[in-house]
């Protein structure tokens, strides 16, 4: 399974860009990066996914480097309310054909300051 | 419903009991997925069901653990004679299976006394 790596923690200010990295180097060519977050006390929620094009849509966008082994996601304009782990996964082949599990690893704590 | 529901919200249970855990996952959704998160730590995957195929159980941590489905409905995990190290937050997730987003529920806070 692709495994991601990413910072523990990071620090940005309101109103500021929050890019958020992730390494996965060994990802396949076939395997999917997918970002969700987590707030406290809530269960994960979905952000935006990518194979290889940049994608965009109204939470945030994400940037694949052309080889695929890193990729950033950008929360434009951050709220207080982005506080949150966020973790960064790429989406492996279940055993059971067609299906897919997500394998979260640790995640990035970031914390938006006022 | 228009989200992931699980129940109940949360459960304290004495060591050795057993309990059982509900995921009602949005309607129309083939695939669903059960993880565990003790406090402090990064979901831990456990067991997920697509469609009709025989479940990936390849997370189940011991044989106390086990989990059914009704064809694309509800989901039941059950978990025997109960451990302390059981304490968690178990979560439930579902998706269409096209490759789109999982929508996770608000989880079910296990508590074993």
């Amino acid at each position: 399974d692709a495994k991601t790596t990413q910072p523990t923690s990071m620090d940005c200010a309101e109103g500021r860009a929050a890019n958020l990295p992730c390494n996965h180097s060994t990802i396949s060519g076939n395997e999917y990066v997918y970002w969700y977050r987590q707030i406290h006390s809530q269960g994960p929620q979905y952000i935006i996914h990518g194979l290889k094009n940049n994608e965009t849509n109204e939470m945030a966008s994400l940037i694949i480097t052309e080889d695929r082994k890193s990729s950033t996601l950008i929360l434009p304009h951050a709220t207080l309310r982005d506080t949150a782990v966020y973790y960064c996964i790429v989406r492996v082949a279940g055993r059971i054909q067609g299906a897919q599990k997500l394998v979260f690893g640790q995640g990035t704590r970031l914390t938006i300051n006022p | 419903g228009a989200g992931v529901s699980q129940s109940p919200s949360n459960k304290v249970t004495e060591k050795g009991k057993d309990v059982e855990l509900r995921c009602d996952p949005i309607s129309g959704h083939t695939a669903l997925y059960w993880y565990r998160q003790r406090l402090g730590q990064g979901l831990e995957f456990l067991i997920y069901f697509q469609g009709n195929s025989a479940p990936d159980k390849s997370g189940l941590p011991s044989d106390r653990f086990s989990a059914e489905r009704t064809g694309e409905s509800v989901s039941t995990l059950t978990i025997q004679r109960t451990q302390q190290e059981d304490s968690a937050v178990y979560l439930c997730a579902s998706s269409s299976g096209t490759g789109d987003g999982y929508t996770f529920g608000s989880g079910t806070r296990l508590t074993v006394v």
